[in-house]
């Protein structure tokens, strides 16, 4: 089983659809946890941090549920830029940061 | 002010060649990450340092690599021999350890093709 699993892509959606994308760990103690989003031949960038409580940065919500060692990401309204691949990353002990295999999100006029 | 910094962009190189990819964290950072990404497998963590120790290079694929940090702004990768296998980006990032979330800072990454 893999580390960190998400769910298969591609998304195609259209603009101003909502959008949610799931991902799994398998390591129970990890610590933090983070979406990343990442653009065709270019590097991952940090998108939001991923709290316990949940959290929201305008058209993004993600959720955290410890006891089922689950990640989603939400996103309301897509827009076209929204298109990329997004990343689920997982801390495991000493600062290792895991990543899953990646979701593409292609958002359509 | 300056992001991690990732040298070669690109390389082309032949079947049992010695690469060498070169990174430079950002100024401050205390962590440092080597990635590989393919279409098949994705993200792969290949080794990360903190503080210029190697912690865990279990990522790492096999003899043929190696990676060093001699300092606290400078990390080598190499491959010797390299093999078509090898091509892939290979990201380095740097992070400040003990900060809220560890939030990493990757490079432009090194696009690596071996014929």
């Amino acid at each position: 089983r893999k580390e960190v699993e998400q769910d298969p892509g591609p998304f195609n959606v259209p603009e101003g659809a909502t959008v949610a994308f799931n991902c799994t760990y398998s390591n129970s103690a990890s610590q933090s946890f983070f979406w990343y989003r990442q653009d065709c031949r270019k590097e991952p960038k940090l998108l939001m941090s991923v709290y316990s409580s949940g959290n929201e940065d305008g058209r993004f919500t993600a959720q955290l549920n410890r006891a089922s060692q689950y990640i989603s990401l939400l996103i309301r309204d897509s827009k076209l830029s929204d298109s990329a691949t997004y990343l689920c990353v997982v801390n495991a002990q000493g600062g290792k940061l895991i990543f899953g295999q990646g979701t593409e999100l292609s958002v359509k006029p | 002010d300056a992001g991690v910094i990732q040298s070669p962009r690109h390389e082309v190189t032949e079947m049992g060649q010695e690469v060498t990819l070169r990174c430079k964290p950002i100024s401050g950072h205390n962590s440092l990450f080597w990635y590989r990404q393919t279409m098949m497998r994705g993200l792969e963590l290949l080794i990360y340092f903190n503080n210029n120790v190697p912690i865990d290079d279990s990522g790492m694929p096999e003899d043929r690599f190696s990676a060093k940090m001699p300092n606290a702004s400078f990390s080598t990768l190499k491959i010797q021999p390299s093999e078509p296998r090898d091509s892939a980006v290979y990201f380095c990032a740097s992070s400040l350890r003990g900060n809220s979330g560890n939030t990493i800072y990757f490079g432009e990454g090194s696009w690596l093709t071996v014929v």
